[in-house]
């Protein structure tokens, strides 16, 4: 389809593992964004993509969390030494650049990470 | 920083019927505001969105929202509602832009339960 695809859809791993979430967004669209919504909560904002740069990464919330977008295009979200409170879905969208200043964002369906 | 409530988790609602969903934001300078909507197994959709002018602004599906500055508000109305309205619906906010990106901040999200 035309939409932003995120993989896998759900990913069930043990306490300690590497993870790794990929999204692959709306074609020419050139800015990309990550966010997680934990259970109860609305979507909260982790890093933002201008091409491949990171333009805002202020919301990972530690070290352990990494994005890449080495192409502009597709971008993987990277998790080390997962742990239960990492569990959430993580929501990828991307827009034309400027819906990165209006807020008009298109989502994927999210990829459901448990941690056990 | 900015911060959105939505005070209704949950707002059942028979089919035909009007809705109204609350939305109240903190902050006392210009905002952008959004209502994004989420469909059972679908990604987050821009439903409708407030950046200046009018004060009412008319959105997909029917709905309409009203930014009320003196009452931080921007609830979200429809006059008749349908069982394909079921869904969740989170009101964001964001900053206007002063040189570029402004995360969206989201709230926790109301469930709007269509019943016939």
């Amino acid at each position: 389809g035309a939409g932003v695809s995120q993989t896998p859809s759900n990913k069930v791993t043990e306490k300690g593992k590497y993870v790794e979430l990929r999204c692959d967004p709306i074609s020419g669209h050139t800015a990309l964004y990550w966010y997680r919504q934990s259970l109860g909560q609305g979507p909260e904002f982790l890093i933002y993509f201008q091409g491949t740069g990171a333009a805002d990464d202020s919301g990972l919330p530690n070290d352990r969390f990494f994005a890449v977008r080495p192409e502009g295009s597709v971008s993987t979200l990277k998790i080390q030494r997962t742990e239960r409170g990492d569990s959430a879905v993580y929501l990828c969208a991307s827009s034309f650049s400027g819906g990165a200043r209006t807020g008009e964002l298109f989502f994927g369906e999210g990829s459901r990470l448990t941690v056990l | 920083a900015q911060s959105v409530t939505q005070l209704d988790s949950q707002v059942p609602v028979f089919e035909e019927a009007p809705v109204e969903l609350r939305c109240n934001y903190s902050s006392s300078v210009s905002v952008y505001l959004f209502w994004y909507v989420q469909y059972p197994n679908q990604g987050l959709q821009l439903l409708l969105k407030y950046l200046s002018g009018s004060t009412l602004v008319k959105g997909i599906n029917g709905f309409e929202a009203e930014f009320n500055k003196s009452q931080t508000s921007f609830h979200l109305r429809k006059p008749s509602v349908h069982i394909s309205d079921t869904a969740e619906y989170f009101c964001a906010v964001s900053d206007p832009p002063g040189r570029g990106f402004q995360k969206l901040v989201f709230g926790t999200g109301t469930r709007l339960l269509v019943s016939p």
